[in-house]
């Protein structure tokens, strides 16, 4: 069965340290793999998309890398920040007309 | 002011009711969607359009439906066919139906209580 796994344990790091968040996913073959910001109580914002032929995408102080080997995209936010602090979603397809969401990570930074 | 707006934010409704969830938008997008969050988990699709007129069922349609009249508007009605309609209803929209290389744009949400 197709599954997206994301860290099921609360990430949390001391403010200015770099967080690392992991998505794998089994059973598909996604061209695209996308990033999502989540605070609670509310919808999710875009952060990130990365394509499959693409190993790393930066944006500000956000990076995303995408191993389609390893069936898996690491999501990192480097000096991080209290507000930084929220749900951290996966998102991929395989039929590129529907979304498929992981649990979500829970990022916690400290002053 | 471009979004996507979800009416109400908090409903609360009876077993056994119907209940319809809006949701609008003014982004011009071709494709909309309908998920479902319960706590500590992932969003599942309900319903997703991709043009007016057409819809598909996502992975958890039972006991929802849906229309697309409209380009801008896709209502979400909970039926009391429904098992555990408790949750929170989150509505979004795409500029196309591709949506995995098309970032979803989402609406603050709707949360439902049946009590």
């Amino acid at each position: 069965s197709q599954k997206i796994e994301q860290n099921s344990e609360a990430l949390n790091i001391q403010e200015g340290k770099t967080a690392t968040l992991t998505c794998n996913y089994t059973n598909y073959s996604p061209a695209y793999l996308q990033w999502y910001r989540q605070d609670p109580g509310r919808g999710p914002v875009f952060l990130l998309l990365i394509r499959e032929n693409e190993k790393e995408k930066r944006k500000e102080r956000l990076k995303v890398t995408f191993d389609t080997t390893l069936k898996q995209s690491l999501f990192h936010i480097t000096a991080s920040q209290p507000a930084d602090s929220a749900i951290y979603l996966c998102a991929l397809s395989n039929s590129g007309y529907a979304l498929n969401f992981g649990k979500g990570t829970s990022l916690l930074v400290t002053p | 002011d471009g979004g996507i707006t979800q009416s109400p934010k908090y409903l609360f409704r009876k077993e056994g009711q119907n209940v319809t969830l809006s949701c609008e938008q003014n982004l011009n997008h071709d494709a909309m969607y309908w998920y479902r969050q319960d706590p500590g988990q992932g969003l599942r699709l309900i319903y997703y359009s991709q043009i007016v007129n057409d819809f598909q069922k996502g992975d958890i349609a039972e006991g929802y439906s849906v229309s697309r009249e409209k380009k801008e508007s896709f209502p979400l009605t909970v039926t009391s066919a429904q098992k555990n309609p408790t949750a929170f209803y989150l509505c979004a929209s795409s500029s196309s139906g591709r949506s995995s290389y098309n970032e979803q744009f989402f609406g603050p949400g709707t949360r439902l209580t049946v009590l």
